[in-house]
């Protein structure tokens, strides 16, 4: 079974910090696909970024990064000088091949960007 | 481009009555999922349709809950009777196959949020 764990309830900084959002996996598949889902206040989820389990680059986009470690089982995701429209919801999610995206969802971390 | 759509946005209902949620995903998409977000169980998977078809629906709670997708356009979740437990957000998304094997993105509505009374 896979399991995907947001240690991190909700984080509150202030604008123009760093933040770093942390999420751990388990599974016992060797294939797998890892992502990050935001849900600002409107609602929708909407996708950031997935990361397959042979590709253990960074990613970077913009103020957006994502560190992939097997080594831990982490996946986690930092937002570099942050602003108050990064504020909202963030999930991590794991899925295994073998049936469209069935996405198995932390249960997020809400993050506040203040003033 | 229309994103998801889903009707309605909020629904309050009794307890023992029926309750139809409905979703239009993006045109050409053949992917359509629905998930339900409650804050003891977070985002779970409860069905998912390939072009039309419903592929695994392991994630529906009981017997109370069906799924239907009559053509391309249009998706419904039915609960009947409705339970205070069935309280939640109800999420749409939908994708296409290509989408999927690229990214794996999905495209979410934003959500009906169920409250039975």
């Amino acid at each position: 079974a896979q399991k995907v764990t947001q240690a991190q309830t909700e984080i509150s900084v202030v604008e123009k910090e760093d933040v770093t959002l942390d999420c751990v996996y388990e599974t016992r598949d060797t294939t797998y696909y890892l992502f990050w889902y935001k849900q600002p206040p409107s609602g929708e989820l909407v996708f950031l970024i997935r990361r397959n389990s042979f590709d253990e680059q960074n990613e970077i986009s913009g103020r957006y990064s994502w560190n992939f470690q097997k080594s831990t089982s982490s996946f986690n995701f930092t937002i570099t000088a942050s602003q108050v429209v990064d504020s909202a919801v963030y999930f991590c999610a794991l899925s295994v091949p073998g049936g469209a995206q069935k996405l198995v969802f932390g249960q997020g971390t809400r993050l506040t960007i203040n003033p | 481009d229309a994103g998801v759509i889903q009707s309605p946005r909020h629904e309050v209902t009794e307890m023992g009555q029926e309750v139809t949620l409905r979703c239009k995903p993006i045109s050409g998409h053949d992917y359509l999922f629905w998930y339900r977000q409650t804050m003891m169980r977070g985002l779970e998977l409860l069905i998912y349709f390939n072009n039309n078809v419903p592929i695994d629906d392991s994630g529906m709670p009981e017997d109370r809950f069906s799924a239907k997708m009559p053509n391309a356009s249009f998706s419904t979740l039915k609960i009947q009777p409705s339970e205070p437990r069935d309280s939640a957000v109800y999420f749409c998304a939908s994708s296409q196959i290509r989408k999927i094997l690229n990214t794996g993105e999905l495209f979410f509505g934003e959500g009906s949020r169920l409250t039975v009374l």
